[in-house]
């Protein structure tokens, strides 16, 4: 079955500084890769998706980059914010009607004012 | 809307003890599933369900039951608890029909403690 893996688990970055966080995936049938934020506390939101017929995707400072081939996936946040500061959570589905959804490890995102 | 909702909030339990994690939702989605969270570990998969009477095993199953007699509702079963089994459950719904996104509502979360 599909199995993602996430790095890091931890990330420090000053305010205003970029963070990347990066997951890898095993199955390549896969062609669905979200995005989670979750807040101290609150349950897991969707900040960003990207398709495996596209190669990146933006929304303000987020971007998703997908490169099929070496089967892994970014998660990019420029300029950030204290706000920002939550675990994030990759994920990815292979096609079916499943709907299956398999998870990473998690980062837990620190932003320093 | 109200959503996908789960209770209890918190609960503890002892080893041996049974109990229901309950779970619905009002979106008339036809996905459901349960994830437990433990820290390191993300969100593993428990069960999930295409739709009523169909489920199907995730990555982490044993130890837990689940049903789907109807669209809105699906309870997690734990037989007898462990403390291996000490975790936040979450309750995740989604549309599969009709070229939905997939995106994956989530419930508030159970916190549940097995001494």
């Amino acid at each position: 079955g599909e199995n993602v893996e996430q790095h890091p688990s931890t990330l420090s970055v000053q305010e205003g500084d970029s963070a990347v966080i990066k997951c890898t995936y095993s199955d390549s049938a896969s062609n669905y890769f979200p995005w989670y934020k979750q807040e101290l506390g609150k349950r897991p939101q969707l900040i960003i998706d990207i398709r495996s017929n596209v190669g990146e995707k933006k929304d303000q400072r987020i971007a998703v980059t997908l490169n099929k081939t070496a089967k892994h996936f970014s998660l990019h946040i420029t300029e950030t914010q204290p706000e920002d500061s939550a675990v994030y959570f990759c994920a990815a589905r292979a096609p079916s009607n499943t709907g299956k959804l398999i998870f990473g490890q998690g980062t837990t995102l620190q932003v320093k004012p | 809307n109200a959503g996908v909702t789960q209770t209890p909030k918190f609960q503890v339990l002892k080893t041996g003890q049974s109990m229901t994690l309950q779970c619905a939702q009002d979106m008339n989605h036809e996905y459901m599933s349960w994830y437990r969270q433990d820290p390191g570990m993300g969100l593993r998969l428990i069960h999930y369900s295409v739709g009523a009477g169909i489920t199907d095993q995730g990555e982490v199953p044993n130890g837990y039951n689940v049903s789907r007699s109807t669209t809105e509702d699906f309870p997690l079963r734990l037989l007898s608890a462990a403390p291996s089994q000490t975790s936040v459950y979450f309750c995740a719904s989604s549309r599969l029909a009709g070229g939905a996104t997939g995106e994956l509502f989530f419930g508030e979360g159970s916190r549940l403690t097995v001494l």
